[in-house]
């Protein structure tokens, strides 16, 4: 069964390098997300890509953040300089797109941040 | 921003009896509703899901319950297996889901065998 893929499982920074999260979302969908969870909260929404170019992005995601999809597979996330509140566990997902069929998001494993 | 909630933290059920959790929304903006079920240290994994012209959605053991009227939903799991226990997550999205998914808070849920 297809699935989301993220490398690194475990990132450890320290504050203030950029790191860059990958993801391989399912070969077919279109629609790419990050969403992170804080340490005992909700999972929160990023941003959103389709049609390489960003379709929506939260408060969150400020200037030091940037996303690219730079082949036909990989989806990345980069932070350029990070932040002790960056630390959190970092979800890729993806969706099918079809105008009224109803997608569901395919979530990856996650990647932890740690900023020390 | 509490636009999804889910106001029990935590619940524990007998194995082989049903689990109800409960979901309650705001925006009405929102026509996709999804559950996922969560463990420690992994993403999100979709169980099942209601469109908002449906008022119930069956698969297997799942079965998620949609209360537009009282912006409500339940994920009803039955019989309990002590694998159904993790955290569970109520989400809701708009425009046919290919817009971002507001999650609630979650629920714990305990099967005790």
């Amino acid at each position: 069964e297809p699935e989301v893929t993220q490398t690194p499982s475990h990132q450890v920074t320290q504050m203030g390098q950029e790191v860059i999260l990958r993801c391989v979302p399912i070969s077919n969908h279109l629609y790419f997300y990050w969403y992170r969870q804080i340490l005992g909260q909700k999972v929160e929404f990023l941003v959103s890509f389709y049609n390489n170019e960003i379709s929506e992005k939260s408060e969150i995601f400020d200037d030091q953040f940037s996303v690219e999809r730079p082949d036909g597979s990989n989806f990345t996330l980069k932070i350029r300089s990070t932040k002790l509140e960056d630390s959190a566990m970092y979800f890729c997902a993806s969706s099918a797109r079809g105008l009224a069929v109803y997608n569901e998001q395919f979530f990856g494993p996650g990647t932890r941040l740690t900023v020390l | 921003d509490q636009q999804v909630k889910q106001n029990s933290p935590s619940l524990s059920v007998q194995e082989g009896r049903i689990s109800i959790l409960n979901c309650d929304y705001t925006n009405s903006m929102f026509d996709y509703f999804l559950w996922y079920k969560k463990y420690p240290a992994e993403g999100p994994t979709f169980l099942i899901s209601i469109s908002s012209i449906k008022d119930k959605n069956e698969d297997g053991r799942f079965t998620v319950f949609l209360n537009k009227s009282a912006k409500h939903l339940s994920l009803h799991i039955v019989p309990s297996q002590p694998g159904d226990s993790a955290v569970y997550f109520c989400a809701a999205s708009t425009y046919f889901g290919n817009e971002k998914l507001t999650f609630g808070t979650g629920t714990r849920l305990t099967i005790i065998p």
